[in-house]
């Protein structure tokens, strides 16, 4: 079966443009995560949700990250007036639920912006 | 907020040998996951351990949670070149999200 799946896989953005970041999770999986990854660095917790439901977004650097899951399957991160410290590796993983269950990730989108 | 932090950062290690990464949190722990990352590659799962004091064993990979679930261990022993990549833990805290530690980043020279 699929896994998860991002798009795009490479995004180059100039700094002050807002850029979108798609998330296709295992089909059936209830939760869904969003994770930051510098160079270098561990996956920082971004948001999460529980089907359509954001249940945490306390990961969120600031008011200019938002997520959505509308439907309770397909997830977008955007970034608006991207900046400089945007740069990193936008990670999303999905579990069945997330107490106990792995979690699934995607192949990631890097962003650089310029 | 979490914290959950990794030792060492690095480890070069030649073929053979044994290696340990050793995973601490801040706070106690409801269950703890253990991660693979091949350079350019994603985290992988490993496993999960839930219970204080837990141990598990996959091949040649030895999983322990402390006692006081604030605390892990990965050990892997005779590493071969296939093992080469970064080891996270990921701490489930109070809530339903997994924080990452910082990471081990494991080189076995043949």
């Amino acid at each position: 079966g699929a896994g998860v799946s991002q798009s795009p896989r490479y995004k180059v953005a100039k700094r002050g443009q807002d850029v979108a970041l798609r998330c296709d999770p295992i089909s059936g999986h209830v939760s869904l995560f969003w994770y930051q990854q510098a160079l270098g660095q561990g996956p920082e917790f971004l948001t999460y949700f529980q089907n359509e439901a954001q249940l945490d977004k306390s990961g969120l650097p600031s008011d200019r990250f938002f997520a959505e899951r509308p439907e309770g399957s397909v997830s977008t991160l955007k970034i608006q007036r991207t900046q400089q410290e945007d740069s990193a590796v936008y990670l999303c993983a999905s579990s069945l639920v997330s107490e106990n269950s792995p979690l699934h990730f995607g192949n990631g989108t890097r962003l650089t912006v310029t | 907020g979490q914290q959950v932090m990794q030792i060492p950062q690095y480890q070069h290690v030649q073929e053979g040998e044994d290696f340990t990464t050793y995973c601490n949190s801040s706070t106690t722990l409801s269950n703890i996951q253990w991660y693979k990352q091949r350079p350019g590659g994603h985290p992988v799962f490993l496993i999960q351990l839930v219970k204080s004091g837990e141990v598990k064993k996959q091949k040649r990979l030895t999983f322990q949670f402390g006692e006081a679930k604030k605390n892990s261990s990965l050990h892997i022993t005779a590493t071969q070149t296939t093992d080469v990549g970064t080891y996270f833990c990921a701490g489930r805290g109070a809530g339903n999200q997994f924080y990452f530690g910082t990471g081990t980043s494991l080189t076995v020279i043949p």
